[in-house]
């Protein structure tokens, strides 16, 4: 399978803890995207990267989340501390830089007791 | 301000009829507009993009869509629904090559009556 890939695709914790998302990306694309949607919302932009440098954040992205891309290729989102308003479906997708369409993974679910 | 409407949250179709979803949307520049479809638990898969050029689009699973800059609108149509079209449905726009980002609308939620 060639497209993007999450892991986990599910995922409780407790209030409190932290949780770590994983993106892989479809290879020969140079961006990639995190988005957030919550149940019967449609996906809210959170922030993307082109290689491995941030370009932009949205002020959804508060302190406590953070997202990697080390090496250009995977990408991590970090949720430190979460609260129970974290609880949504993440999704990452990618892109080539000018193509203008995304492609989008499974989600990774999360769920915060 | 840059923004996706939706006006219907859900519809319910019989199976054979036609479908229309609107989308209107608000953007300061030449639009990238775009539909996807959800399924339950799943990502989305685009339906069908528009650009530039003729502003009726073709996609898969037999949709298709207008753009009409007039109304500011980019409507999903398809002459026969099937059982399995039953999905949520996002219309999304961006201004391409720029960032690629897209901002959704909120959705609609398509049921299919046998």
């Amino acid at each position: 399978d060639t497209g993007v890939s999450q892991d986990p695709r599910h995922k409780i914790t407790k209030r409190g803890q932290n949780v770590t998302f994983r993106c892989d990306p479809i290879s020969e694309h140079n961006r990639l995207y995190w988005y957030r949607q919550t149940l019967g919302q449609g996906p809210e932009f959170l922030t993307y990267f082109q290689n491995e440098a941030q370009l932009e954040k949205s002020r959804l992205l508060s302190d406590r989340f953070s997202a990697e891309r080390p090496k250009g290729s995977f990408s991590t989102l970090e949720i430190q501390r979460t609260e129970q308003g974290d609880s949504a479906m993440y999704l990452c997708a990618s892109s080539f830089q000018g193509s203008g369409e995304l492609f989008f993974g499974e989600g990774s679910r999360l769920t915060v007791l | 301000a840059q923004s996706v409407t939706q006006p219907d949250i859900h519809i319910t179709v019989s199976e054979g009829a036609s479908l229309e979803l609107r989308c209107n949307y608000s953007y300061g520049a030449t639009p990238y507009l775009f539909w996807y479809v959800q399924s339950p638990g799943q990502g989305l898969q685009l339906l069908l993009k528009y650009f530039s050029g003729d502003t009726l689009v073709q996609g898969i699973k037999g949709f298709e869509a207008e753009f009409k800059r007039s109304q500011s609108s980019f409507n999903l149509r398809k002459p026969s629904v099937h059982w399995s079209d039953a999905a949520e449905y996002f219309c999304a726009v961006g201004g391409g090559g720029a960032t690629n980002k897209l901002i959704f609308g909120t959705g609609t939620l398509l049921a299919v009556q046998p």
